[in-house]
């Protein structure tokens, strides 16, 4: 089964800052790569699917890029609002497997 | 509005057995393919299974199969979760969540509000 790693586990930074979180793949998946944001105590939100489709209403500060094995979420301008925890997953087919998460909180 | 309720949580002993359902409304439920997403307490997300819009296609992770069942019924609008055999570690929030387009692969883009399993004696 392919493996999907993010990096870092966890990051703190400052609003306005740019922040950037990257995803893993261990085998190619193409751009069959989802972003989902889930803020504490809450159900996880679809941010970017398709490794740089924004989905409808999401601030357009996020950011997705990447093909194959590597791909990476960007914050432009962080916002207060977006202290959450952060998983990607790969959807092409069965198992589709999350990310382990990245929780980023401001400094 | 579009929307899936989770129901069928609770408390079960291990080695027992539950039945999950997601009751969706809002969308023409039999075109989406759906899936269950678990979350363990303070943990991370864990796909559990998925099942094509027509039933006929169905998908377990490794950690699950041959113990739990995922089903649907169009005519009902719901999608189901049967569970045996249930272990301590199976002990999450289950989410039910719909795939953003019918053309299958695709993200999921609505998820429900989640329901509490907890397995211990």
């Amino acid at each position: 089964d392919i493996q999907m790693t993010q990096s870092p586990s966890s990051l703190s930074a400052s609003v306005g800052d740019r922040v950037t979180i990257t995803c893993r793949a261990s085998q190619g998946i193409s751009n069959y790569l989802a972003w989902y944001q889930q803020k504490p105590g809450k159900v996880p939100k679809l941010l970017i699917y398709a490794a740089s489709t924004l989905q409808p209403g999401v601030p357009s500060r996020f950011s997705g890029s990447g093909s194959g094995t590597d791909f990476t979420l960007t914050i432009s301008s962080l916002q207060p609002e977006d202290v959450a925890t952060y998983y990607c997953q790969k959807y092409n087919s069965a198992p589709k497997t999350f990310g382990q998460g990245t929780k980023l909180e401001i400094k | 509005e579009v929307q899936l309720l989770e129901s069928g949580g609770g408390l079960v002993q291990p080695g027992g057995s539950l039945r999950l359902s997601c009751a969706a409304s809002g969308f023409t439920f039999s075109t989406y393919a759906m899936s269950w997403v678990r979350q363990a307490p303070g943990k991370g997300l864990e796909w559990v299974s998925a099942i094509s819009a027509g039933g006929t296609g169905t998908y377990y992770a490794d950690s699950v199969k041959g113990r739990f069942t995922i089903s649907r019924d169009n005519s009902r609008n719901t999608l189901y979760l049967q569970m045996t055999s249930l272990r301590a570690e199976d002990t999450a929030v289950y989410y039910c969540a719909k795939v953003r387009d019918p053309t299958p692969p695709d993200a999921f883009d609505i998820w429900g509000q989640g329901t509490m399993v907890t397995v211990s004696s």
